[in-house]
């Protein structure tokens, strides 16, 4: 069985910059959410995506949007970077019935 | 607005000792509540899913309980190992919404 899987591992952007971070859900898996971890910091939430549709969301602003494919994979975008933007985004899948989270290992972003 | 709280904040023990981990949230009304362990740099990897109706779970070495009456949560590792060393999170599911609400996480070193 397949874990959940993100891509990239690591990356650096300016300030200004847009990034899309992508992530592969765990098999059988059909809700992905996005979490993001600042230093020293517990994971915040961001958004949720059921059915390719978005199902909640933080309080994250607009620029910081999202996508979920027909195969349950989905993408984090995020447009005019920045500098506390900086952090460990962390993608988790998970089966509506239990909510269970599974993670990924993360992208970690840093933003110049 | 559910709060999540970890205590100790760090905790560094001797090998073998039996040790005791505390989450506490301010809203009695969750769907779930899940423990996770993070290493450094890393993704979170599951430990251990209560649901609501349940009172604890047990895993190996780990046994979780949960008391919503009082908003607490306690992680127990027996025989601590050095290879136990991480930091432990704690992450809430509240009733009615999607998200998972985190503490901060207590940073566990065990000492060989």
């Amino acid at each position: 069985e397949t874990g959940v899987t993100q891509s990239p591992t690591h990356l650096i952007k300016t300030r200004g910059q847009q990034v899309t971070l992508r992530c592969s859900s765990q098999s059988g898996h059909n809700t992905v959410s996005w979490y993001q971890q600042a230093l020293g910091q517990g994971p915040q939430f961001i958004f949720q995506y059921y059915r390719e549709e978005e199902n909640g969301r933080g309080n994250f602003p607009p620029r910081f949007s999202g996508l979920q494919f027909p195969n349950y994979s989905s993408e984090l975008n995020v447009n005019a970077l920045e500098l506390d933007d900086s952090a460990l985004y962390l993608c988790a899948s998970s089966v509506t019935n239990t909510g269970e989270l599974f993670f990924g290992e993360g992208s970690r972003l840093t933003v110049l | 607005k559910q709060e999540v709280t970890q205590i100790p904040a760090a905790l560094s023990v001797p090998e073998g000792e039996n040790l005791v981990l505390n989450c506490s949230f301010t809203d009695s009304a969750i769907y779930n509540l899940q423990w996770f362990r993070q290493d450094p740099g890393k993704g979170l990897t599951s430990l251990l899913l209560i649901q609501s109706s349940q009172r604890e779970q047990t895993s190996g070495r780990l046994n979780a309980s949960l008391d919503k009456s009082s908003g607490r949560s306690t992680l127990y590792i027996a025989a601590s190992q050095p290879g136990d060393s991480a930091t432990y999170l704690c992450a809430v599911g509240s009733a009615g919404t999607y998200k998972y609400i985190f503490g901060t996480g207590t940073r566990l070193k065990v000492l060989a």
